[in-house]
């Protein structure tokens, strides 16, 4: 295991169409964290998990989306009924609770077209 | 690739120099900071983290400064290189498990 892995890395989608991407977190690392990032903006934050529970939902978390993490491990985020505004970079990342490692890891993202 | 960072400050520097790039945070509880660096088309690359109780922490070519007094951020690469060439982004959280909040970016361009 090398780090997080995201898949599709791209998509592409017409309008109104509903779109799944999957998350697979360092596997030791219990918290999964989700985030939008559109062009010449810093990520923003979607919505994290510890472990199967959500514990945290942005205000940017309308209805059309979704995320779980059934088992503890991956991820999914779904968008439903996608809209042009949902085009952007989605990023997750996962970080160690245990303390003896440091940091939020990344990963390389799923780039969204939405026309 | 497209062009990350439309809006963002610019800092160019020549190859060899140090850079400084700076970062005023939101929020006086913040706990825990990050740099990170983000490549065209690729997610944020973690440079180096300092928790609220250290003024400094070094890496390898990297310092980071924290001045909770006026909640700022600085990082600053030594001998900076070609490959430092990216978006730099200063991050955030309350307590370290929760979530990031991210400030704007930099871009760093580095000139041979």
């Amino acid at each position: 295991d090398t780090g997080v892995s995201q898949d599709p890395r791209h998509k592409i989608t017409k309008r109104g169409q509903n779109v799944t991407f999957r998350c697979d977190p360092i596997s030791e690392h219990n918290r999964l964290y989700w985030y939008r990032q559109t062009l010449g903006q810093g990520p923003e934050f979607l919505t994290y998990f510890q472990n199967e529970a959500q514990l945290e939902k942005s205000r940017l978390l309308s209805d059309r989306f979704s995320a779980e993490r059934p088992k503890g491990s991956f991820s999914t985020l779904e968008i439903q009924r996608t809209e042009q505004g949902d085009s952007a970079m989605y990023l997750c990342a996962s970080s160690d609770q245990t303390g003896k490692n440091y940091g939020y890891t990344f990963g390389s993202g799923t780039r969204l077209t939405v026309v | 690739g497209e062009s990350v960072g439309l809006h963002l400050p610019t800092l160019s520097v020549q190859e060899g120099d140090n850079s400084i790039i700076n970062c005023a945070y939101s929020n006086s509880a913040s706990d825990y900071f990050i740099w990170y660096k983000q490549e065209s088309g690729k997610g944020p690359q973690f440079i180096i983290d300092i928790r609220s109780n250290m003024d400094k922490r070094q890496g390898q070519r990297v310092t980071v400064l924290l001045n909770k007094t006026v909640k700022h951020l600085s990082l600053q690469i030594a001998a900076t290189q070609p490959g430092d060439s990216a978006v730099y982004f200063c991050a955030e959280t309350l307590r370290y498990g929760n979530k990031l909040v991210f400030g704007a970016g930099t871009i760093l361009r580095v000139k041979s």
